[in-house]
C-alpha cells in the first residue's frame, strides 16, 4: 500500500465530456504531481505542486486543468479530450517536492477517450 | 536533447541473475534512480544511486557510473512476482526528473 490513492481507476469519455480525477495522499507530503504513462513511452511529467502552489508546468495542453485545494489532495479536470490522450494517469507525491525526493505513485485511472 | 535508454523488454529464467542497463544524456547529474512497476499497479521506488559504485539492498543491487552514464539494476535468485517493468530516471543539471521508457522483464519458470 503506497499511501497515495486514486479515483476513478478506470474511466472512459467521449470527446465532449468533461470529468475529473482525484488524487490522496495519507504520507503527510508537500508536493503532488501528475504524470501521463502511455505505452512503451517515458513517464511525461504534467503538473507539479508544492504547499498547493503550482511550480510546473511541462506545456500541457489546456484541456488538462489541475486543482490543488490543499497539500493532501490533488485533480485533474478533463474536458474536450482526443484520442490520443488515452493513457495511464499517475498521480505521485513526495516530501518536499525536491527532485532528489523518492515520488510515491498512486494506481493509476486508465483513461480512454473514444 | 536529453535522453534515457534501456531495452525494452529481457527475459530470464526463475532462480537466475538479470542485469537491466540503463544508459543516460543529460544536461548534468544529480542522482539516478530505480523504480518497479508491476502491470496494473503503481510505479514502487527501489533505489537511488548519486555516487559511484554499488549499493545493495538484499535480493536488488543498483550500480552507477558517471563518468560513462551508465547503471544498472542486478536482480539475483530471481522470483516469478520480479516480473514487471523497471524505469530508469535521472535527475539533470535543473534538479528535472527525467524518466526511461522501461524495461519489461519476463520471467520464466
Amino acid at each position: 500500500e503506497t499511501g497515495v490513492t486514486q479515483t476513478p481507476r478506470h474511466l472512459v469519455m467521449g470527446m465532449t465530456n468533461k470529468k475529473s480525477l482525484k488524487c490522496e495522499q495519507h504520507l503527510g507530503h508537500n508536493a503532488m504531481y501528475w504524470y501521463k504513462q502511455s505505452a512503451k513511452k517515458p513517464l511525461e511529467l504534467m503538473f507539479v505542486y508544492s504547499l498547493e502552489e503550482r511550480v510546473e508546468n511541462n506545456s500541457v495542453p489546456s484541456r488538462f486543468s489541475p486543482e490543488c485545494p490543499n497539500s493532501s489532495h490533488l485533480f485533474l479536470h478533463l474536458h474536450t479530450l482526443q484520442p490520443e490522450d488515452s493513457a495511464l494517469y499517475l498521480c505521485a507525491s513526495s516530501p518536499s517536492g525536491q527532485a532528489a525526493d523518492t515520488q510515491y505513485f498512486g494506481p493509476g485511472t486508465r483513461l480512454t477517450v473514444l | 536533447g536529453q535522453n534515457i535508454d534501456q531495452p525494452t523488454e529481457m527475459t530470464a529464467t526463475e532462480g537466475a541473475i538479470v542485469q537491466i542497463n540503463c544508459t543516460y544524456q543529460t544536461s548534468g547529474f544529480n542522482g539516478l534512480f530505480w523504480y518497479q512497476q508491476h502491470a496494473g499497479e503503481a510505479p514502487t521506488f527501489l533505489s537511488y544511486n548519486v555516487l559511484d559504485g554499488l549499493e545493495e539492498k538484499g535480493r536488488f543491487s543498483s550500480f552507477l557510473s558517471r563518468s560513462k552514464g551508465y547503471s544498472y539494476l542486478l536482480l539475483k535468485e530471481l522470483q516469478m512476482k520480479d516480473s514487471a517493468s523497471y524505469l530508469c530516471a535521472v535527475t539533470d543539471s535543473n534538479y528535472q526528473l527525467i524518466w526511461g521508457a522501461g524495461t519489461k522483464l519476463i520471467i520464466k519458470p
